[in-house]
């Protein structure tokens, strides 16, 4: 699957504790992007990195960090996580820095 | 503020019938505005672009900066156009580029 990748597709954990998701871009695109998908919220923009910078950032909490390596995957770490942080996170990527976005298939992220 | 709206939680309509799901928005410059469909089981993808001003399986999309709206238009619906469609606008805020998300409509083609 040439296409974006997410992993794990499912995770569950405990208030306090502390998680990472993993996002593969599609093959030659530079940009990812983080996305929270809440029942109460839709879909928000948290952050994007282009080329292994942050470019821009949205409702992304002080909790919450991102990174994207030299091999231009990226990782979203969740920290002292609370029963509101239950969502899915999607991840997309684009070519550019503004161009169409490709998403992944997300991560079901459940805080008990 | 930047926000997306799009006022119909649901909406039903009949094979064959037109459609035309609403968004309207809120953005102090040009925006970037896009709409994306998820099938059942399938991921977001991208449907359009209003500056590529296609028309992609036969649906439409105007914007409109005098009444803020970029509603998306199809003449005749299929089943198999039963989604969610999110409408979507990328702008330039204080804290840089944003991407805002209105909270989507799902579509029920009904046969």
């Amino acid at each position: 699957d040439s296409g974006v990748t997410q992993t794990p597709k499912h995770l569950i954990t405990a208030t306090g504790q502390r998680v990472t998701l993993r996002c593969s871009p599609r093959s030659g695109d530079l940009s990812v992007y983080w996305y929270q998908q809440s029942l109460d919220q839709g879909l928000q923009f948290l952050i994007q990195y282009y080329n292994g910078e942050e470019r821009a950032k949205g409702n992304i909490l002080e909790r919450f960090s991102a990174q994207q390596f030299p091999d231009l995957h990226s990782e979203l770490n969740l920290s002292s996580l609370e029963l509101g942080d239950s969502a899915l996170y999607f991840c997309a990527s684009s070519v550019l820095a503004s161009d169409t976005q490709y998403f992944g298939p997300g991560t079901r992220l459940t805080v008990l | 503020a930047q926000r997306v709206t799009q006022p119909e939680k649901l909406l039903s309509v009949f094979k064959g019938a037109p459609v035309e799901l609403k968004c309207n928005y809120s953005y102090s410059g040009s925006p970037e505005l896009f709409w994306y469909v998820q099938y059942s089981r399938q991921r977001l993808q991208l449907l359009l672009r209003h500056i590529s001003r296609e028309s992609i399986k036969g649906f439409t999309a105007d914007l409109n900066k005098g009444e803020t709206s970029f509603h998306l238009k199809k003449p005749f619906a299929q089943e198999e156009d039963s989604a969610m469609y999110y409408c979507a606008l990328s702008g330039w805020g204080r804290s840089g580029q944003n991407f805002v998300f209105g909270p989507g409509t799902r579509l029920s083609v009904l046969p």
